[in-house]
């Protein structure tokens, strides 16, 4: 259990031009999906926290207007890269909280495959 | 703030034994562990959450220090699958995000 996919696995795409990004919990439904980004070799960094039916939180530094996310329903958020430039090159990963223990707030998180963008 | 891992990389022989540190500046509700192979997404290999606990997974096991705010990763008998980045993830009272420490690279030669 506990499955989360991401398509597309890969992009490349030209500068200027947006490209939009799905994740979907495909056996559970995820209270909540997490965006991260991920540059080589390095940690995680998360972009934003969507949960259904609600506005995104923004981290600190993060461009509402550049990655737009919407959390359509409890399977499926979109993050969407607008006006994308070489410099938004990167490793996105999603994540989905599965609801964890009965009682106990744990938010284990369940991760898509990612989508390596390639801005040219 | 993000929490502390330690070592940042170490190279085992298959068989041998590791262990990885994570430790965080602000009092810890949880710790989640992960693997990270290259080009992959992170997996999910446990958590251990306030009130000290230990937890096992196969070879792989943990342990969670309330009072230091610390947690420790053990792999025993290390198989060349174990290789990988490990990251651990601190979650906090009140709050769903967890802060991803910058990772332990393990490799395991046979």
């Amino acid at each position: 259990g506990a499955v989360v996919s991401q398509h597309p696995s890969r992009v490349i795409c030209k500068s200027g031009t947006s490209v939009k990004i799905e994740c979907r919990s495909l056996d559970f439904q995820a209270t909540t999906m997490f965006w991260y980004r991920q540059f080589p070799k390095q940690s995680l960094m998360l972009m934003a926290t969507s949960n259904e039916g609600s506005k995104a939180t923004y981290e600190q530094g993060v461009e509402k207007d550049k990655f737009l996310i919407n959390h359509a329903s409890l399977t499926l958020s979109t993050l969407t890269v607008t006006s994308a430039h070489p410099e938004d090159s990167s490793f996105y990963i999603c994540s989905a909280t599965y609801p964890g223990l009965a009682g106990r707030h744990t938010y284990e998180q369940y991760f898509g495959p990612g989508t390596r963008l390639t801005v040219t | 703030q993000q929490p502390v891992q330690s070592p940042q990389a170490v190279i085992l022989r298959e068989g041998e034994d590791a262990v990885i540190n994570c430790s965080s500046s602000k009092a810890l509700y949880s710790v989640h562990w992960y693997r990270q192979k290259h080009g992959e997404a992170p997996v999910f290999l446990m958590i251990l959450l306030k009130g000290g606990e230990q937890k096992g997974h196969e070879k792989i096991s943990a342990s969670f220090n309330e009072k230091k705010q610390q947690s420790s990763l053990y792999l025993t008998a290390s198989q060349l699958s174990y290789s990988g980045t490990y990251f651990c993830g601190t979650g906090y009272q009140g709050a769903q995000k967890l802060v991803f420490g910058q990772g332990t690279r393990l490799t395991i030669n046979p």
